[in-house]
């Protein structure tokens, strides 16, 4: 199967720019997660989508950050202003509808640098 | 606060050793705790545990849950340089507002595997 794809893979921005970033999950994956990983941390949860509906958007910082899943399938994320501190790699993953059961597939990412 | 905590945070053994890693957690009802592995890109699936006690194993890595005490160990034997990379362990325990599982990682640990 093919697996989650994400664009573009790198991207590098000056602060208070906007950037955006697309993600294709895993065809009948109804659970898309967009995380945000900071060098030298693990992933931290942006928002998770379960079809078109949001589940979680709890650590989004809502004024420069937003989201969106149109029509339950592919999902952009989108960052206006940038900051220096949101340089980092932004991870979407995808999983079938019950993440208790399902492990999620990643895609590879897109780093971000803001300088 | 859910939480999950790696240690240790990095590690360097030479081709051959045996490398155990650690994952303690705590989380709002836990449902299962999962194990990647992250090279250069995409957090990879090794494994997803949630039974205490029962070993799960995959060529030269195995781990196992223990969900009375809250922790994971992650055993690599016979360690190769192949073997280097981040492992992350990630814990999925209930959403208040929603059927599906909330995911949550830990910092990861760094092995470093010289030949």
């Amino acid at each position: 199967e093919a697996g989650v794809a994400q664009s573009p893979r790198y991207k590098i921005i000056e602060k208070r720019q906007s950037v955006a970033f697309w993600c294709n999950p895993i065809s009948g994956h109804a659970t898309l997660y967009w995380y945000q990983q900071i060098l030298g941390q693990g992933p931290k949860l942006l928002i998770q989508f379960q079809n078109n509906g949001v589940v979680d958007d709890s650590q989004l910082p809502k004024d420069r950050f937003s989201a969106e899943r149109l029509k339950g399938v592919d999902s952009t994320l989108k960052i206006q202003p940038a900051k220096l501190e949101d340089s980092a790699v932004y991870l979407c993953a995808s999983s079938l509808l019950h993440s208790y059961n399902s492990p999620l597939h990643f895609g590879n990412g897109t780093r971000l640098t803001v300088t | 606060e859910d939480k999950v905590v790696q240690s240790p945070l990095s590690l360097v053994v030479h081709e051959g050793d045996t490398v155990t890693l650690n994952c303690s957690y705590e989380v709002t009802n836990f449902r299962s705790l999962l194990w990647y592995k992250q090279e250069k890109k995409a957090p990879t699936f090794l494994f997803m545990l949630t039974s205490s006690g029962i070993e799960k194993k995959s060529g030269r890595l195995s781990s196992i849950l223990d969900k009375k005490e809250l922790f994971s160990i992650l055993n690599i034997t016979a360690t190769q340089t192949g073997d280097s990379a981040v492992y992350l362990c990630a814990v999925v325990g209930d959403m208040r507002s929603s059927n599906t599982g909330k995911l949550i990682f830990g910092q990861g640990t760094t092995l470093q595997v010289k030949p």
